[in-house]
């Protein structure tokens, strides 16, 4: 199975901060990979697919990069609606693990 | 809309079926999954299933005591649950995936079911 860690697991930032989080994957995964956004008591929301290609309705201050196995989610001027839990996953191989996750909060 | 029921209390080594009732696109054009939250960890992909129900796939933790299935007549989405563990207990969550073969990302979520399993 491929794994999937994300640094950092939590991140203090203020509204207006620029956010990175890396994602990196255990083996070659090549663009499959997909990044979500979970609030509590909801449900995750997809925000980038192919590595890098924004979904319809996600602002785009939301940007993915990478291929292979290095990923990253970048926030440019962080909201105050973005604070949650960022999540990559991979999607090259069955299971399609997930990584830990990303905390943003303020 | 997505519309995930089911969800309880079970107990160690019991059974439960969850359902996601599918509303607002064609059913059969995408592919299923669900994917769990345990309290405090992160998202775990659970199972996917492609649009005509003919393919299945699962995550190590449930293979063999979790069957995902579909009922394209009625637009609903399953997971039976057998042999449940402590570890089970989650939110459960239905997503739809891009294509009936394609399963590279979950654009559609449901809210969620909740499962509890002790003693």
């Amino acid at each position: 199975d491929i794994q999937m860690t994300q640094s950092p697991s939590d991140v203090s930032a203020s509204v207006g901060d620029r956010v990175t989080i890396t994602c990196r994957a255990s083996q070659d995964v090549n663009r499959w990979l997909a990044w979500y956004q979970q609030k509590p008591g909801k449900a995750p929301m997809l925000l980038i697919y192919g590595a890098s290609s924004l979904r319809s309705g996600v602002p785009s201050r939301f940007s993915g990069s990478g291929s292979g196995t290095d990923f990253t989610l970048t926030i440019n001027s962080l909201q105050p609606e973005d604070f949650a839990t960022y999540y990559c996953q991979q999607a090259n191989s069955f299971p399609h693990t997930f990584g830990p996750g990303t905390k943003v909060d303020l | 809309q997505m519309v995930e029921s089911g969800g309880g209390l079970a107990q160690p080594g019991g059974s439960l079926r969850l359902s996601c009732a599918v509303s607002g696109f064609t059913f059969t054009s995408h592919a299923m999954n669900w994917v769990r939250l345990a309290p405090g960890q992160g998202l775990e992909w659970v199972s996917a299933i492609s649009g005509s129900g003919e393919t299945t796939f699962y995550a190590d933790s449930v293979e063999g005591r979790f069957t995902i299935s579909r009922d394209n007549s009625e637009n609903t989405l399953f997971l039976q649950m057998n042999s449940l563990r402590a570890e089970d207990s989650a939110v459960y969550y239905c997503a739809r995936g891009p294509l009936k073969d394609y399963y590279y990302y979950m654009d559609v979520w449901g809210r969620g079911t909740t499962v509890t399993v002790a003693s």
